[in-house]
């Protein structure tokens, strides 16, 4: 899977939209972007992916530019139920290779 | 079942015992992932099935570790002489298919506590 840097963590306030973006330099042409997130005493849970552009569902948008060096999770007006660890996952297993997730970005929301 | 089901939900251990993990993937789901969480930590992979394919066992830390899957379905995974340093939540995952395209689903985890 390609090598994903990602901040280590973020803070925001209530009510404000939060922006984590995920570096991908090595991403190959096949590969997907995937986004998971993971509550305190929780397995981690799929939030969205993508492959270009821009995609958008009832938690998140995911932005990805031309290039697809980068992806930006868009996290509309969070609250304190959106803290937690949101990992970026890039790569296309088509073989017997493992699903590697790094060490994510600790998002804190502050009341 | 509904969802990736785990148990026990909580192990206590002494020292030097083994210990069985078991994880129930979804119906029908080809890959099964195990997983290691250290406190305040990211997720640390230990061994990947796929199918009928030989598992991925890279990620196990020391020959103390194994998992089986028996029947394409439930995994156990045994931690043999359990250490201190083995103390953390195991999680495992299962998803339909081999490509990153698809979700994988995660159970709650087993927290291991070895004293």
């Amino acid at each position: 899977l390609a090598k994903t840097t990602q901040p280590i963590s973020m803070d925001s306030y209530e009510g404000q939209e939060v922006n984590i973006t995920c570096s991908h330099n090595n991403i190959a042409t096949n590969d997907y972007i995937t986004w998971y997130q993971q509550f305190p005493s929780q397995g981690p849970r799929f939030i969205i992916q993508g492959y270009k552009t821009k995609v958008t569902n009832e938690v998140a948008s995911l932005f990805i530019p031309a290039d697809r060096k980068s992806s930006t999770l868009s996290l509309p007006r969070v609250s304190l139920s959106d803290t937690a660890v949101y990992y970026c996952l890039v790569g296309e297993d088509s073989g017997n290779t493992p699903l590697v997730f790094g060490k994510g970005t600790r998002l804190s929301v502050i009341a | 079942g509904a969802g990736v089901s785990q148990s026990p939900s909580n192990k206590v251990t002494e020292k030097g015992k083994d210990v069985e993990l078991r994880c129930d993937p979804i119906s029908g789901h080809t890959a099964l992932y195990w997983y290691r969480q250290s406190l305040g930590q990211g997720l640390e992979f230990l061994i990947y099935f796929q199918g009928n394919s030989a598992p991925d066992k890279s990620g196990l830390p020391s020959d103390r570790f194994s998992a089986e899957r028996t029947g394409g379905s439930v995994s156990t995974l045994t931690i043999q002489r359990t250490q201190q340093e083995d103390s953390a939540v195991y999680l495992c995952a299962s998803k339909h298919g081999t490509g990153l395209n698809t979700e994988a689903f995660f159970g709650q985890g087993t927290r291991l506590t070895v004293v």
